[in-house]
């Protein structure tokens, strides 16, 4: 079975610091894997997704993602945070191969600070 | 395209009352996914179609609960009779193929409330 395990529940920055947000998968196939953001009172919609190709995931708003097999890690950053990156990021991951949907971590709030 | 629609946005209710949630896909996906999201659970996948029939309900919490698509352009959840515990939000998100390479997009959601 597939799972990812989002660290930090909470993760708060400075506006204009680094962002980073870590995420740890569990698959026994090669896996896709994707971030998603919620903006407050809103759906979950698509940052970025790996999947198998450049290991190195580049997404909108200037979000990316490195995907790293031996660590099982698929960790999101952005070199500059803004006020409004503010809001609730899910890691996913999905099987390459087979019928399985998505499986989405618990989620990490981030917050921003002036 | 509008997106993934869905309907009510805000439900309050009283315990024992039946609910409806509506949910109508992005035109041609094929798919169609439930969930259901709290503060103690996260975000869990109830259920979802392919082409109109359901694949997989292993995570509808019990009897209570019943998601139709009666056709590719509508879907409903149902709970009957509500409980407190099943203040939640749930979101129908839809997709081309099972999610496994192409992107979920997700309705806005309704937030429900059974008092």
């Amino acid at each position: 079975a597939q799972s990812v395990t989002q660290l930090g529940s909470h993760v708060s920055v400075s506006e204009g610091a680094l962002v980073l947000l870590r995420c740890n998968y569990s698959s026994s196939v090669p896996p896709y894997l994707f971030w998603y953001v919620q903006y407050p009172n809103q759906g979950l919609q698509l940052l970025l997704k790996y999947t198998s190709a450049a290991t190195l995931v580049k997404g909108i708003n200037g979000f990316e993602a490195e995907f790293k097999k031996s660590e099982t890690s698929f960790h999101l950053t952005k070199p500059s945070a803004h006020m409004s990156d503010a809001a609730e990021y899910f890691c996913a991951v999905a099987r390459s191969s087979g019928n399985t949907p998505l499986v989405f971590g618990k989620g990490t709030r981030l917050s921003v600070i002036a | 395209d509008a997106g993934v629609i869905q309907s009510p946005r805000h439900e309050v209710t009283e315990m024992g009352q039946e609910v409806t949630l509506r949910c109508k896909p992005i035109s041609g996906h094929d798919y169609l996914f439930w969930y259901r999201q709290t503060m103690m659970r996260g975000l869990e996948l109830l259920i979802y179609f392919n082409n109109n029939v359901p694949i997989d309900d292993s995570g509808m919490p019990e009897d209570r609960f019943s998601a139709k698509m009666p056709n590719a352009s509508f879907s409903t959840l149902k709970i009957q009779p509500s409980e407190p515990r099943d203040s939640a939000v749930y979101f129908c998100a839809s997709s081309w193929g099972r999610g496994g390479y192409n992107e979920q997009f997700f309705g806005p959601g309704t937030r429900l409330t059974v008092l």
